[in-house]
């Protein structure tokens, strides 16, 4: 079963305009909130985090936020580039050791000339 | 050279054979992980490892095996290839369970 689950699974903008991608979880144990960016023929690399002490985390054009009371977060990526033209993962994990990442199902980003 | 390398890059194989994908990291981590990729079902683990001593199975288990040969080396065996084991699989890497894990290239398989 997903335990994370993620939408859209495919997403279209135009250029210098804002993506955003949504996850959705039940665990309340979460305490990590990590989004993975995947260009064709490559591994994800970890492209922004989170944890649950803040509710909105910002590193250049990307910005994830987080509702623990709905228990969402959320991708945000403003002036979208072709460049950002790329496969994102949101995923989540409990702070007990005992645990992996578990991983949405990803969203396909297409950023338009 | 990678964090994390993964070899082959791409097998072709035929149903029913054996084949082992191996996996080695320079991070020093004592935690891997081994990930499939489907379109459209994004990563799902298949086994993950806290050291040497500890492996430990994820959500698709079935029809693999692993082997934790040193901290560094983490090998992933399909004992009786199918063709829905067709997929792309990744090796990763990571201190704790809530820091970055790095992952591998990816092995493209193709069961035949």
């Amino acid at each position: 079963q997903q335990q994370v689950k993620q939408s859209p699974q495919s997403l279209i903008v135009q250029k210098g305009g804002i993506s955003i991608i949504n996850c959705a979880y039940e665990n309340t144990a979460f305490d990590y909130f990590p989004w993975y960016q995947q260009f064709p023929g490559k591994g994800p690399a970890l492209l922004i985090a989170i944890r649950p002490d803040v509710s909105e985390k910002k590193e250049g054009r990307f910005t994830i936020s987080f509702n623990k009371s709905a228990k969402q977060f959320s991708l945000h990526i403003m002036d979208s580039q072709p460049g950002d033209s790329a496969t994102y993962f949101c995923a989540a994990t409990p702070g007990n050791s005992g645990y992996a990442l578990n991983f949405g199902k990803g969203t396909s980003l297409l950023v338009t000339p | 050279d990678a964090d994390v390398t993964q070899t082959p890059r791409n097998r072709i194989t035929k149903t029913g054979k054996r084949i082992m994908l191996e996996c080695s990291q320079t991070k020093g981590h004592d935690r891997m992980y081994w990930y499939r990729q489907d379109p459209g079902l994004g990563l799902r683990l298949i086994y993950y490892s806290f050291d040497v001593k500890d492996i430990n199975k994820g959500e698709i288990s079935d029809g693999y095996s692993v082997s934790r040969q040193a901290q560094a080396k983490f090998s992933l065996s399909l004992e009786s290839a199918i063709p829905n084991q067709t997929a792309l699989y990744f090796c990763a890497t990571s201190r704790t369970a809530n820091t970055e894990a790095f992952f591998g290239q990816g092995t493209r398989l193709t069961v035949v």
